[in-house]
């Protein structure tokens, strides 16, 4: 394990519903991140969140909600998604920004909209 | 912003034999590059980097290159062992917190 934890691995929900993904770390780290990552297309950044304050917001749509109650936790609140959001939604986390050490990803959530 | 670019999309070699994925990378301010490697189902985990002070770094059958001039970095395994077929993900950085990813390249090494 390295630290990362994601959950829940496989989420299918319909495009009504309302629910949230969860991801923890346990490496002392100060940044959290979510990507989004899609067949045949880079990794898309989405929130950032360092020292528990959003710093980055890379036009997401409303329907995804971020949350960072503390340092070590970070939610993805998802609510009357699209079919286009089915996707493998990656947490990672960093320590004293990203380019010192790089990132830890999480394993991801396997996101799928019916 | 910065536009990363990642050749080739999937990759082919022989046991044994050597495979190189290249990037390249638009904004002359980015100072770090990292590789990732990412296995089927499993997460994107980082096997290398470079910073723009170095130009080479090896770790036993892995070595990036970076010409900073021509805005490219490429990553070089020797030796390559069925255990390397995975997704590589090479990444800039220009001291933020984010990184710009390339597309991804698929590799796949027949034993």
């Amino acid at each position: 394990e390295t630290g990362v934890t994601q959950t829940p691995r496989h989420l299918v929900m319909g495009m009504t519903n309302k629910k949230s993904l969860k991801c923890e770390q346990h490496l002392g780290h100060n940044a959290m991140y979510w990507y989004k990552q899609s067949a045949k297309k880079p990794l898309e950044l989405m929130f950032v969140y360092s020292l528990e304050e959003r710093v980055e917001n890379n036009s997401v749509p409303s329907r995804f909600s971020p949350e960072c109650p503390n340092s070590s936790h970070l939610f993805l609140h998802l609510h009357t998604l699209q079919p286009e959001d089915s996707a493998l939604y990656l947490c990672a986390s960093s320590q004293d920004g990203a380019t010192n050490y790089g990132y830890t990803f999480g394993s991801g959530t396997r996101l799928t909209v019916v | 912003g910065e536009n990363v670019e990642q050749h080739p999309s999937t990759l082919s070699v022989q046991e044994g034999d050597s495979a190189v994925i290249k990037c390249t990378y638009s904004d002359s301010a980015s100072n770090y590059f990292p590789w990732y490697k990412q296995e089927l189902g499993k997460r994107p985990q980082l096997i290398i980097d470079i910073r723009s002070n170095v130009g080479e770094k090896k770790d036993q059958r892995i070595a990036v290159t970076l010409n900073k001039t021509a805005k490219h970095f490429s990553l070089h395994i020797t030796e390559t062992q069925p255990e390397d077929s995975a997704v590589y993900f090479c990444a800039a950085s220009n001291s933020g917190n984010q990184f710009y990813f390339g597309t991804g390249t698929s590799l796949t090494v027949i034993p």
